[in-house]
């Protein structure tokens, strides 16, 4: 079984306010995905981390979405200010290694935006 | 560009029968990408099922497999004899650079 934390489960917000949420990764894993997942089961890569440097990260990413892996304490990804569009289930994953490797998921943290 | 397909949404079997849940690849960014098929249960969270790393190679886990096919680049999931308890979203995924993509997932329903 996993042991990829995320806090918390769900979240309630409302637009334009912040919406932040925790992965603890499994230990002993040095790289950190983000992933959101939408209503039509669609997986959109966020961003990723090996150790506390981005590897990679998408465009939307870069705008009002920000996240850290800051060393001994947990990774976050923070929504700036949510929009109705940003719903979404966001899952946190680690790994050995970058891609080639398995993922290992968390439960996932349930966005809503009102 | 890179991308997963799935194109089932959700399949319905009945106990003891076989399966088969497909899954296409494309993958421009990186020749032969690692393929994996991930399930999410009810109530639990995605968890890997079985991957392959090797074209041509096939994978096997719980009663499930899936083979490596580079030419078709396909990697369909089969088993010969579900279960009520193999209930749940399946996913196909490929490494494409630094990060794994998905499919949309495939939910498959066993009816007794």
């Amino acid at each position: 079984n996993s042991k990829v934390i995320q806090t918390p489960r769900y979240l309630v917000k409302g637009q334009g306010q912040k919406a932040k949420m925790r992965c603890i990764p499994e230990k002993g894993h040095p790289v950190v995905f983000w992933y959101q997942q939408n209503k039509n089961n669609e997986f959109k890569f966020l961003i990723n981390f090996q150790n506390q440097e981005v590897l990679q990260q998408i465009d939307m990413t870069e705008k009002r979405f920000s996240a850290e892996c800051p060393s001994n304490s947990p990774c976050s990804l923070e929504i700036q200010s949510s929009e109705a569009g940003d719903s979404a289930l966001y899952l946190c994953a680690s790994s050995l290694s970058e891609g080639q490797n398995t993922l290992y998921f968390g439960a996932g943290t349930r966005l809503s935006v009102l | 560009g890179d991308s997963v397909t799935q194109t089932e949404g959700q399949v319905t079997v009945s106990e003891s029968k076989s399966l088969i849940i497909n899954c296409t690849y494309s993958a421009t960014s990186i020749g032969y990408p690692n393929l994996f098929w991930y399930v999410r249960y009810p109530g639990e969270g995605l968890q890997l099922l079985l991957k392959v790393i090797t074209a041509g190679q096939k994978g096997s886990s719980r009663g499930f497999e899936a083979t490596y096919n580079k030419e078709a680049t396909s990697f369909h999931l089969q088993k010969a004899s579900v279960q009520e308890s193999d209930s749940a979203v399946y996913y196909c995924a490929a490494n494409s650079g630094t990060y794994q993509r998905f499919g949309t997932g495939t939910k498959l329903q066993v009816v007794p």
